[in-house]
């Protein structure tokens, strides 16, 4: 069970596109159809921006968008905003078991 | 709303026991898995357990199996973890987290509820 694999950080300035990578093997992340994500603010608690790789539950910004390719899940943040500045973690399930990245913090710029 | 309290978390020395708890209401609780997460000071989150709605089903990250126990008290509306044999690396926020359950998928695999977390420190 290793943590799947995020950049430490990314930055963009607002409505730039920025996009966060999460890689890991097969036996780690599975087959990556359940991979979710996460946001967390600074002394909070996090919260689901996306699941299933491409799901957005009600209420997170249309700008929030998932994918996969291969062994790699990716967020979208299309049009980052000042709001969007967090640290962002990844999660994949596989075999039962749950592993998460290593996550990413986003500063905009 | 959707409400996850979780309480019990201390100073505990190394070698010791603690038991974390978290109260749900909000929601039906007995129709959803339940996990606990956590994350030490400064770090990324791990993963610790999760238990299937009735308690039948429960899993455990590797390095907590025969040390941590999850269990939930339904007529409570209570998710409880037990953990005995703590070490200083168990030092970390414990979030109590509520797994989501997707109407067209018919799969409960993301976290749509969290806690505000409780701290747990291992040290002499």
């Amino acid at each position: 069970q290793s943590a799947l694999t995020q950049p430490r950080s990314v930055s963009g300035s607002p409505g730039q596109s920025v996009t966060i990578s999460c890689t890991g093997t097969s036996s780690d992340a599975g087959d990556y159809r359940f991979v979710s994500w996460y946001q967390q603010r600074p002394g909070r608690a996090p919260e689901l921006m996306i699941y299933e790789v491409t799901k957005r539950p009600s209420g997170v910004p249309d700008r929030f968008s998932g994918s996969k390719s291969g062994n790699t899940a990716s967020l979208t943040i299309s049009g980052v905003q000042a709001e969007d500045e967090a640290d962002y973690y990844c999660c994949s399930l596989a075999g039962g078991y749950y592993v998460f990245g290593g996550g990413t913090e986003l500063t905009v710029l | 709303d959707v409400q996850l309290v979780e309480s019990g978390g201390g100073l505990v020395q190394p070698g010791g026991s603690l038991r974390l708890s978290c109260t749900a209401s909000g929601f039906t609780f007995s129709g959803y898995w339940m996990t606990w997460v956590r994350q030490a000071p400064g770090k990324g989150l791990e993963w610790v357990a999760c238990i299937k709605q009735d308690g039948s089903d429960k899993n455990y990250m590797d390095s907590m199996k025969g040390r941590f126990t999850i269990s939930r008290d339904n007529a409570k509306s209570s998710l409880y973890l037990q953990m005995n044999g703590l070490r200083a690396e168990d030092t970390a926020v414990y979030y109590c987290g509520r797994f989501n359950n997707d109407i067209l998928s018919g799969y409960s695999t993301a976290i749509d509820h969290w806690g505000q977390g409780t701290l747990v420190t291992v040290s002499s």
